[in-house]
């Protein structure tokens, strides 16, 4: 079946630190690819997404590249702020069969950003 | 534009009570779907929709029930509540065809004592 493995966290880092986020997924096919963010309290909002081999999705200064060729979808961001404090989850969609349109998540990773 | 509204934003049940978490939305999605959110376990699939009257089983269904109506609601019931159903529960919306991320409702935190 469909499944996304997610680094282990929590990860805290200092303001205008490196952010790196490590996803890895197992699929058949070509499953369309996510990065949600769940601020405290809240529910999940869409951070970026990438559907193709070699896509690029990009928003609010995060990244993330698909890499079909060693299945990943690494989140970075160049400079982290205390805003960016948050749960991240990797997520995908497979692309075909029973499991179409379904979202596998990944466990999740909390990012604490310290002024 | 609402988007995913759910309701309540609280609830807590004793043990064997039944009830139902509401979602609703207003965007014209076709596929809506339940999760439930565990500390440690990220979200899970409970039940899923493509469309009006068509449901579908997702990764943890036992003690719960879905139907899809209308377009605009899918309730999620509980049967008979117990504790292992403590849990935040989001329910998610969004529009057919590939590629297309889920807009997600802000949850219901539900305490099964």
């Amino acid at each position: 079946g469909n499944s996304v493995t997610q680094m282990e966290g929590p990860v805290t880092l200092s303001e205008e630190a490196f952010l790196t986020i490590n996803c890895t997924y197992t699929a058949t096919g070509y499953p369309s690819l996510f990065w949600y963010v769940q601020y405290p309290g809240e529910g999940l909002q869409l951070l970026l997404k990438a559907t193709k081999a070699d896509d690029k999705g990009s928003n609010k200064g995060f990244e993330a590249t698909y890499r079909k060729e060693t299945t990943s979808f690494h989140l970075e961001k160049g400079s982290v702020q205390v805003s960016d404090s948050a749960v991240y989850f990797c997520a995908l969609s497979a692309a075909g069969g029973t499991s179409y349109g379904k979202l596998t998540f990944g466990q999740g990773t909390i990012l604490t950003v310290h002024p | 534009n609402a988007g995913v509204t759910q309701t309540p934003k609280f609830q807590v049940l004793k043990t064997g009570q039944s009830m139902t978490l509401q979602c609703a939305q207003d965007m014209n999605h076709e596929y809506m779907s339940w999760y439930r959110q565990d500390p440690g376990m990220g979200l899970r699939l409970i039940h899923y929709s493509v469309g009006a009257g068509i449901t579908d089983q997702g990764e943890v269904p036992n003690g719960y029930n879905v139907s899809r109506s209308t377009t605009e609601d899918f309730p999620l019931r509980l049967l008979s509540a117990a504790p292992s159903q403590t849990s935040v529960y989001f329910c998610a919306s969004r529009p057919t065809g590939g590629g297309y991320g889920y807009t997600f409702g802000s949850g219901t935190r539900l305490t099964v004592v």
